[in-house]
């Protein structure tokens, strides 16, 4: 069946380190893929997403490269800062199949 | 931001008694999800429905149901509620198979006691 898996946290970075989250996936078909963010006490956002191989998502200086050769999905950003301390959420959608299918999630911690 | 909302948003409820969660969403969405969020567990599909009366189970369906009557309305109910219940649920929307995103509401804190 299809799945996501992301590295487990917490992560806890100081302000300005280089981000990175890992995600990899399994997936009958070729998927569309998302970053989802969970501030506290909130719902999910969408973060950013990728319809197919080699498309990079971005937003907010977040990105995301869909590689379909290692099947990952690996956020990144060059300078996080406080307000970027939330957790993380990979998912996918299978050839348009919904529900989306979810990671376990990566809390994020930056200090100043 | 989509059109979702949640009631109630905070519930305490006694082991055994029947609780009902509503979900409404002015976007007309095809697509209606209900999920739970436990720690170490993320985000686990309960029920779905993809049309007025088309509902289908996720994962974690045992103990919960769920009715669309109406595009804007989904209701999940639990018909006898135990501890392990006990959790935040979220509503999620989205447009269709070619537009599979789901935006999300804010979510119900739902204790069992």
């Amino acid at each position: 069946g299809n799945s996501v898996t992301q590295m487990e946290g917490p992560v806890t970075l100081s302000e300005e380190a280089f981000l990175t989250i890992n995600c990899t996936y399994t997936a009958t078909g070729y998927p569309s893929l998302f970053w989802y963010v969970q501030y506290p006490g909130e719902g999910l956002q969408l973060l950013l997403k990728a319809t197919k191989a080699d498309d990079k998502g971005s937003n907010k200086g977040f990105e995301a490269t869909y590689r379909k050769e290692t099947t990952s999905f690996h956020l990144e950003k060059g300078s996080v800062q406080v307000s970027d301390s939330a957790v993380y959420f990979c998912a996918l959608s299978d050839r348009g199949n919904t529900p989306l299918v979810f990671g376990k999630g990566t809390r994020l911690s930056v200090i100043a | 931001d989509a059109g979702i909302t949640q009631s109630p948003r905070h519930k305490v409820t006694e082991t055994g008694t029947p609780v009902t969660l509503r979900c409404h969403q002015t976007e007309n969405h095809r697509y209606m999800y209900w999920y739970r969020q436990d720690p170490g567990h993320g985000l686990r599909l309960i029920h779905y429905s993809y049309g007025v009366k088309d509902t289908d189970k996720g994962e974690v369906s045992d103990g919960y149901s769920v009715s669309r009557s109406k595009t804007e309305d989904f209701l999940l109910t639990l018909e006898s509620a135990t501890s392990s219940q006990t959790s935040v649920y979220f509503c999620a929307i989205s447009v269709d198979r070619a537009q599979p995103e789901a935006f999300f509401g804010q979510g119900t804190r739902l204790t069992v006691v």
